[in-house]
């Protein structure tokens, strides 16, 4: 069955230091990666996504998220962050086995960045 | 372009009554997936539909959910008989239809409160 973990509730991070955000997954076959971002009482919005290709793809807000095969995993990245960051991420995972496959999502982990 | 539609925002239900959620996904897309979210906790995958045709429901309770995506009108999630743990917020999301894996794009979500 597909997974996606998130090992961290909450990461607290200075304004200014790069921050990571972790996700591991779990599917078969190759797998379509997703990072998401929910401000409070919203919706998500779709950061940047890893479907094949460079194993380093950038997004939206300066984040990017390296995609490493032989540890299944996922992180999110950012070189310097910025109190507007301060939200929950979800990281999701869709198989690619078929065109028909649900998207599954991780617990979500809390991002607080200090001034 | 008009994102995914969701409505109504908010919702309040007693015990025994019908909530129905509705749901337009963006103009050409044809794939609409719902999801749960309860206060401070990831997303729960609940069903994925295509028009007319349910693909995947389970992660949807047995009994007093449904869920539709009509040829024509706005995809339905249905609960019948609601209780006080139906609370939560309900999240569609939707996606076009292809050989090329796209992200979701999400809706502001229905908050449901089941009194």
């Amino acid at each position: 069955a597909q997974s996606v973990a998130q090992p961290e509730d909450q990461v607290n991070v200075a304004e200014g230091n790069p921050l990571t955000v972790k996700c591991t997954y779990s599917v078969s076959g190759n797998p379509y990666l997703f990072w998401y971002v929910q401000y409070p009482n919203r919706g998500l919005q779709f950061l940047l996504k890893y479907i094949t290709g460079d194993n380093l793809v950038k997004g939206s807000y300066g984040f990017e998220a390296e995609f490493n095969k032989s540890q299944t995993s996922f992180h999110l990245k950012k070189p310097s962050a910025l109190v507007s960051d301060s939200a929950l991420y979800f990281c999701a995972v869709r198989p690619g086995y078929s065109s028909a496959s649900k998207i599954i999502f991780g617990s979500g982990t809390r991002l607080s960045i200090r001034p | 372009n008009a994102g995914v539609m969701q409505n109504p925002r908010h919702l309040v239900r007693r015990r025994g009554q019908e909530a129905r959620l509705r749901c337009s996904p963006m103009k050409g897309h044809s794939h609409v997936y719902w999801y749960r979210q309860l206060p401070e906790e990831g997303l729960k995958f609940m069903v994925y539909l295509q028009k007319e045709n349910i693909i995947d429901e389970s992660g949807m309770p047995k009994e007093r959910f449904s869920a539709e995506f009509p040829k024509e009108g706005p995809s339905i999630l249905r609960i019948q008989q609601v209780v006080r743990g139906d609370s939560a917020a309900y999240f569609c999301a939707s996606s076009p239809a292809g050989v090329v894996v796209t992200e979701a794009f999400f809706g502001q979500g229905t908050r449901l409160t089941v009194v």
